[in-house]
């Protein structure tokens, strides 16, 4: 299994408050990326990046930060999180290299926001 | 924009019954196509992966998928289905002119019955 974990794995927090999620990596690779999952939705991408300090953003970036300051590390910032950000966050991460190099996924956040 | 279509959201099988997943997608570019396995409270698995050559490709747990450009499609397919094939599914396609982002579809909840 590629070495992808996340924290916190379950966290309910208030309409209003900060949450940040962190995605870690141990297999050095270039891309990471940031999803949330619902129903019916699948899983939409929210912001990627391409290297240390490098992100850009996906389809569903509005309310959504990111950081990474270190190749391990990539960071997911709900500024004043609301109650349509209540979903299963997963982080992926992929070695450089074409697109067809597949995603490899991590366990996923559960985040509610009452 | 480009999509990814899966016309059927849930599907139950018998157990030892052959299966059928469409895929169907909406790129302009050549596309690179995955399927993905989702178990219950778990991450993402890779299944296979078409990106050229032979359009007929084998993955893992006895899974294939054959991609057909004149339909735009990307059907996985098994020829006997387990119990414990019992999970969510999931197609998504990239290409490289779009960046490095893959694009998921909705998903299709397979159940099995004995």
């Amino acid at each position: 299994d590629a070495g992808i974990t996340q924290s916190p794995r379950h966290k309910v927090t208030e309409t209003g408050t900060p949450v940040t999620l962190r995605c870690h990596q141990t297999e050095n690779h270039r891309y990471m990326y940031w999803y949330r999952q619902d129903p019916g939705h699948g899983l939409r991408l929210i912001h990627y990046s391409y290297g240390v300090k490098d992100t850009d953003k996906g389809e569903v970036s509005d309310g959504y930060s990111v950081s990474r300051s270190k190749t391990e590390d990539f960071l997911l910032t709900l500024e004043s999180a609301t109650s349509s950000q209540t979903s299963v966050y997963f982080c992926a991460i992929r070695g450089a290299g074409g697109i067809y190099n597949e995603q490899f996924f991590g366990p996923g956040t559960r985040l509610t926001v009452l | 924009a480009q999509s990814v279509t899966q016309p059927d959201i849930h599907i139950t099988v018998s157990e030892g019954a052959s299966l059928e997943l469409r895929c169907n997608y909406s790129y302009g570019a050549t596309p690179y196509l995955f399927w993905y396995v989702q178990s219950p409270g778990q991450g993402l698995q890779l299944l296979l992966k078409y990106f050229s050559g032979d359009t007929l490709v084998q993955g893992i747990k006895g899974f294939e998928a054959e991609f057909k450009r004149s339909q735009s499609s990307f059907n996985l397919r098994k020829p006997s289905v387990h119990w414990s094939d019992a999970a969510e599914y999931f197609c998504a396609v990239g290409a490289a002119e779009y960046g490095n982002k893959l694009v998921f579809g909705a998903g299709t909840i397979l159940r099995v019955k004995s």
